[in-house]
């Protein structure tokens, strides 16, 4: 089976910079998400990683190391809309349409 | 602009009744789309994958003659919910994988109220 875990909640303050982990388990890897969604709206794409490394999008990086399992997404300079669950998701195989897993989401919450 | 869309975003129905949405990539052809269901303050969690010209798969505990789907284009799957009860009362996501970059592209979703 497939098994994601993530931190359930993360406070921050607005100008800093916050990390949110990811470890998964899988059947095979073939790449990991990381998704923004805000209350009642749909997920939006932030990063997509399948080699070890960091992987930088302006106020928004992703890492990931696959011996270990393990993902990081890295936001700089928070502003107050990023205020919203942050959710981590794996494709364990290789080649083909394979459905993606998602983990259960950090909801982050910026304050002043 | 979004690449994939989906309709309604909102709907409210009596129970029993039967309730579709519609998922439509707009930019590219989908063989293959996924369909989500997320209750409150909970992840997605994927109820089948849609296979265009082809049978639906369906996750363990999915019912298949509850939730129908439907794949008939490259470009159009839709999620039937059968004699609907306020149980089934969730927000239901597609999602179609894009054609280069293995991306997900999600629908907007659609909030389904089962009174």
């Amino acid at each position: 089976g497939q098994n994601i875990d993530q931190p359930t909640e993360m406070t921050a303050t607005e100008g800093a910079i916050v990390q949110i982990n990811c470890t998964y388990q899988t059947s095979g890897f073939n790449g990991l998400f990381w998704y923004q969604q805000h209350a009642g709206e749909a997920p939006t794409f932030l990063s997509y990683n399948v080699l070890d490394g960091l992987e930088e999008k302006g106020r928004f990086s992703s890492f990931l190391s696959r011996s270990k399992g393990y993902s990081y997404l890295l936001l700089k300079e928070l502003q107050m809309k990023d205020s919203a669950s942050y959710l981590c998701a794996v494709r364990p195989y290789s080649g083909g349409y394979q459905k993606v897993t998602f983990g259960t989401g950090t909801k982050l919450q910026v304050i002043p | 602009g979004a690449v994939v869309s989906q309709h309604p975003s909102w709907v409210i129905c009596k129970s029993g009744t039967s309730v579709k949405i519609e998922c439509r990539s707009l930019d590219f052809q989908a063989t293959t789309m996924f369909w989500y269901r997320q209750f409150p303050k909970q992840s997605l969690m994927l109820m089948a994958t849609s296979n265009e010209g082809s049978k639906a798969t369906y996750e363990q505990g999915v019912e298949k003659d509850k939730f129908l789907i439907n794949h008939a284009s490259l470009t159009l799957s839709t999620l039937t919910v059968t004699s609907a009860h306020p149980e089934d009362s969730s927000f239901y996501i597609c999602s179609c994988q894009g054609p280069n970059t293995g991306e997900l592209f999600f629908g907007e979703g659609s909030r389904l109220t089962v009174l």
